[in-house]
C-alpha cells in the first residue's frame, strides 16, 4: 500500500518568516502534486513535478521532487497571510491519486 | 464555465435516513471522484468512476453507493446514514489521460449526521 506522510500537520507562523513543508513515502511515484485548500472550499492544484531532482517555483513558493522520487518539500520564502491554507500533496496512483493528510499552516499578521 | 459543483452544501440528517449528493462538472471530463475529508486525515477515496455507465470502490467504500448515468454527473447515495459518516465530501474530476491528473474539486458538502 503506498502511503504520504505530511510534517508538519500544523504549523502557525508570523509574516515574514520561511517554512518548509515535507511530504514522504516509502513509495516511487512516478508524478507528484501539491494543492492548497482554503476554508470551505476543495483543493485547488499548485504544481506537478515529475522528474526526480526536479525544481520549480511559483512566485515565493518552491517545491522540490526527491532524487528517488520518494520525498517532495515545498518552502515558502516570506509567508504571507494570504499563504494560509491547508497543504496536501498527492502522488500519482492507478487511476486515482495518494493523498498525504495535509498541512495546516497560518500565517499571523 | 461553473467547473464542479455540488448539491445541497449543507445537509443534517438523522440516522437511518437516506440521501443523495449530486455532482456535476461541465468540463467534458472522463474521471470522476468522490471522498470525504475528515480533521487530520486528508482526503480519502470513497468511490470513483472512469466513464460513463462505469463506477469502482475505492478506500472506504462502506455504506455508500454511486451512479454515473450520465458524464456529467456523478451521484453519491447514503441509504441509511450513521454517525460516522458525519464529514465533508468534496466531489473532482478530471481529464483522460496518462498525464491529466490534476483533479478539479467542487466547493464540498457538509453532512452531520445526528
Amino acid at each position: 500500500t503506498q502511503l504520504l506522510e505530511q510534517s508538519p500537520q500544523f504549523l502557525s507562523i508570523q509574516e515574514g518568516e520561511n517554512l518548509t513543508v515535507y511530504c514522504n513515502s516509502s513509495s516511487v511515484f512516478s508524478s507528484l502534486q501539491w494543492y492548497r485548500q482554503e476554508p470551505g472550499e476543495g483543493p485547488v492544484l499548485l504544481v506537478t513535478v515529475v522528474t526526480g531532482g526536479e525544481v520549480k517555483k511559483l512566485k515565493r513558493l518552491t517545491f522540490q521532487f526527491g532524487d528517488a522520487r520518494k520525498d517532495s518539500s515545498l518552502h515558502i520564502t516570506a509567508a504571507q497571510p494570504g499563504d494560509t491554507g491547508l497543504y496536501l500533496c498527492a502522488g500519482k496512483g492507478n487511476y486515482q491519486l495518494i493523498w498525504g493528510a495535509g498541512t495546516k499552516l497560518i500565517i499571523k499578521p | 464555465n461553473a467547473g464542479v459543483t455540488q448539491t445541497p452544501k449543507f445537509r443534517v440528517l438523522k440516522t437511518g435516513q437516506s440521501m443523495t449528493l449530486l455532482c456535476a462538472q461541465d468540463m467534458n471530463h472522463e474521471y470522476m471522484y468522490w471522498y470525504r475529508q475528515d480533521p487530520g486525515m486528508g482526503l480519502r477515496l470513497i468511490h470513483y468512476s472512469v466513464g460513463e455507465g462505469t463506477t469502482a470502490k475505492g478506500e472506504v467504500p462502506d455504506g455508500y453507493n454511486v451512479s454515473r448515468l450520465k458524464k456529467q454527473n456523478f451521484l453519491l447515495g447514503l441509504e441509511s446514514a450513521a454517525p460516522s459518516q458525519t464529514s465533508v465530501y468534496f466531489c473532482a474530476s478530471r481529464k483522460w489521460g496518462p498525464s491529466s491528473y490534476e483533479q478539479y474539486f467542487g466547493p464540498g458538502t457538509r453532512l452531520t449526521v445526528t
